[in-house]
């Protein structure tokens, strides 16, 4: 139990076009669900957590317009990347929170992002 | 405000050999404490978890820590390492129970397995 599962496990576009990575809960209902990045060899950099059906609440520095999250449902998250440049390639993982409660995250496997 | 950090961005140690990873945590109140595993281009499996019960921790894969919060430590430990221990260790740190709390990582440390 307690699978997270994130699509696409990599992607590769140009600069300019935007990109959306879905993070879902597969065999739990999730009420909180956060976005991480991992630059090489460096560790995970919490960038936002969102909520289901309302806003997400960004990290400072992090700029929202840029790193668009929606929480639509208690399954599923999304995060758009948009107008990607190269300096946005990194390795991002979202994990997701049972909404049973208790604190402990479980891990998407990641989504390897490449702007040319 | 919570932190953790993790000695030692490199430990090597010879196949069945101890296994010690140092993380240090600071916190404002009572932490939950984490030790997650991550293998190349892979997301975070999770070791062991301290949740204020028990201070001596047992996890997957032989891999147990210490609460010691005299010390302000939750060091990772395996008596005898195997070579698919090699991999990326990270300490994190939340602020107890709430739904609401972040989970803080430390910098990593890169556990390597010598034949």
């Amino acid at each position: 139990g307690a699978v997270v599962s994130q699509h696409p496990s990599w992607v590769i576009c140009k600069s300019g076009t935007s990109v959306k990575i879905e993070c879902r809960s597969l065999d739990f209902q999730a009420t909180t669900m956060f976005w991480y990045r991992q630059f090489p060899k460096q560790s995970l950099m919490l960038m936002a957590t969102s909520n289901e059906g309302s806003k997400a609440t960004y990290e400072q520095g992090v700029e929202k317009d840029k790193f668009l999250i929606n929480h639509a449902s208690l399954t599923l998250s999304t995060l758009t990347v948009t107008s990607a440049h190269p300096e946005d390639s990194s390795f991002y993982i979202c994990s997701a929170r049972p909404w049973t409660g208790g604190n402990e995250q479980f891990f998407g496997p990641g989504t390897r992002l490449t702007v040319l | 405000a919570q932190s953790v950090t993790q000695l030692g961005s490199h430990v090597s140690v010879s196949e069945g050999a101890l296994v010690l990873l140092r993380c240090n945590y600071s916190s404002s109140v009572p932490p939950y404490l984490f030790w997650y595993v991550q293998y190349p281009n892979q997301g975070l499996q999770l070791l062991l978890k301290y949740t204020s019960a028990a201070t001596l921790v047992k996890g997957i894969n032989g891999f147990e820590a210490e609460f010691k919060k005299s010390e302000t430590s939750f060091h990772l430990t395996k008596p005898s390492a195997h070579m698919s221990d090699a991999a990326e260790y990270f300490c994190a740190v939340s602020a107890g129970g709430s739904s609401a709390s972040k989970i803080i990582f430390g910098s990593g440390t890169r556990l390597s397995i010598r034949p």
